[in-house]
């Protein structure tokens, strides 16, 4: 079966630095991407990474271990507006390019 | 700016009626699209898979008689729920993929709030 695991809240300060974890089980496995979604909005893009290693884009970073089946977004010097939730999906291994999306960690930023 | 754009954004309407949703491309084809659903506090779920040209893979559980998909053009599909009911009430949203390197990701439309009485 597929599975995708993250934490369903967490909490952090504005200023200070937080790690998202996902961890999955999936069938097959093209990549893993990081969306954004605020309240009532659509998801917006953030990461893709294939590859392990650590992918960097300014304040946000993505890290992938596939033999571990996990990966971590990283969220540097926090902003109010970054409370949002944040979706790990996984792309599925056939040519569908359909993704299998996590249940999202609702990330809230206090002053 | 966006590259995919859904209408409408909000539907209210009464049981048994029919609510037909569009997802569009904006400046690039997409031979597939995908349509998802969401509950509030959760995730994504995906429901379809819309290819033009062809028909559309639904997930399991998912009743394509009941969600109809047309994916007429290479820049626009459809998604038509037939007979609402309050249950069908929920967000939906689509998405496209940009043609081209397997880093593409996909691209969300602003989603639409359907609420049937």
């Amino acid at each position: 079966g597929q599975n995708i695991d993250q934490p369903t809240e967490m909490t952090a300060t504005e200023g200070a630095i937080v790690q998202i974890n996902c961890t999955y089980q999936t069938s097959g496995f093209n990549g893993l991407f990081w969306y954004q979604q605020h309240a009532g909005e659509a998801p917006t893009f953030l990461s893709y990474n294939v590859l392990d290693g650590l992918e960097e884009k300014g304040r946000f970073s993505s890290f992938l271990s596939r033999s571990k089946g996990y990966s971590y977004l990283l969220l540097k010097e926090l902003q109010m507006k970054d409370s949002a939730s944040y979706l790990c999906a996984v792309r599925d291994a056939d040519s569908s390019y359909k993704l299998i999306f996590g249940s999202g960690t609702r990330l809230l930023v206090r002053p | 700016g966006a590259v995919v754009s859904q209408h409408p954004s909000r539907v209210i309407c009464k049981s048994g009626t029919s609510v037909k949703i569009e997802c569009r491309s904006l400046d690039f084809q997409a031979t597939t699209m995908f349509w998802y659903r969401q509950f509030p506090k959760k995730s994504l779920m995906l429901m379809a898979t819309s290819n033009e040209g062809s028909k559309a893979t639904y997930e399991q559980g998912v009743e394509k008689d009941k969600f109809l998909i047309n994916h007429a053009s290479l820049t626009l599909s459809t998604l038509t729920v037939t007979s609402a009911h309050p249950e069908d009430s929920s967000f939906y949203i689509c998405s496209a993929r940009l043609r081209g390197l397997s880093n593409q990701p996909q691209h969300f439309g602003d989603g639409t709030r359907l609420s049937i009485l």
